[in-house]
């Protein structure tokens, strides 16, 4: 089955930083890579998704992006504010035959020091 | 839309006792997972259905571990008998696509 691993588990920027996470995934037919962030005693929320068949999307602050060819993709957050220190999850998606269930990585806790 | 409503909130119970944890899916959704999150085994799929149907149960731990889906508003996750090691915090999400999964507020559960 599908394999996620997130690199680095802690990460600590300066405000106005960028900060990068990176996932890697095993299976090659995955072709769902969304990212969710998950605020002390909240739940996850998605801030970006990208599909097998686009390279790079943005949105303001925030990017992923995608290697199929080295199955790893990433996400950057630049200019780093206070409010986005949180933990961090990529997953991946496996399609099944009659269903899809993502993978999720074992998360990235960013500390944005003011 | 409300989203995904959980209950309860939180749950302290003492080892042995049954746990129902409950789930009601955003309206329309036809994608229901059940999730456990704790520090050291962060996020897990526990099951998953499908139009009411489960598909994937290979991520409950044990058979004190059963989850059902009577309709399409409305799912439990039961743990019978409860032990320690259950503690964690237990996530209900729901998808009508392929794509986003959106997430219910949890349920925080102690077992004493």
């Amino acid at each position: 089955g599908e394999n996620v691993e997130q690199h680095p588990s802690t990460l600590s920027v300066q405000e106005g930083d960028s900060a990068v996470i990176k996932c890697t995934y095993s299976d090659s037919a995955s072709n769902y890579f969304p990212w969710y962030k998950q605020e002390l005693g909240k739940r996850p929320q998605l801030i970006i998704d990208i599909r097998s068949n686009v390279g790079e999307k943005k949105d303001q602050r925030i990017a992923v992006t995608l290697n199929k060819t080295a199955k790893h993709f990433s996400l950057h957050i630049t200019e780093t504010q206070p409010e986005d220190s949180a933990v961090y999850f990529c997953a991946a998606r496996t399609e099944m035959e009659y269903g899809n269930k993502l993978v999720f990585g074992a998360g990235t806790i960013l500390r944005v020091k003011s | 839309d409300a989203g995904v409503i959980q209950s309860p909130r939180h749950e302290v119970t003492e080892m042995g006792q049954e746990v129902t944890l409950r789930c009601k899916p955003i309206s329309g959704h036809n994608s229901l997972f059940w999730y456990r999150q704790t520090m050291m085994r962060g996020l897990e799929l526990l099951i998953y259905f499908n139009n009411n149907v489960p598909i994937d149960d290979s991520g409950m731990p044990e058979d004190r571990f059963s989850a059902k889906m009577p309709n399409a508003s409305f799912s439990t996750l039961k743990i019978q008998p409860s032990e320690p090691r259950d503690s964690a915090v237990y996530f209900c999400a729901s998808t009508v696509s392929r794509y986003e999964q959106f997430f219910g507020p949890g349920t925080r559960l102690t077992v004493l």
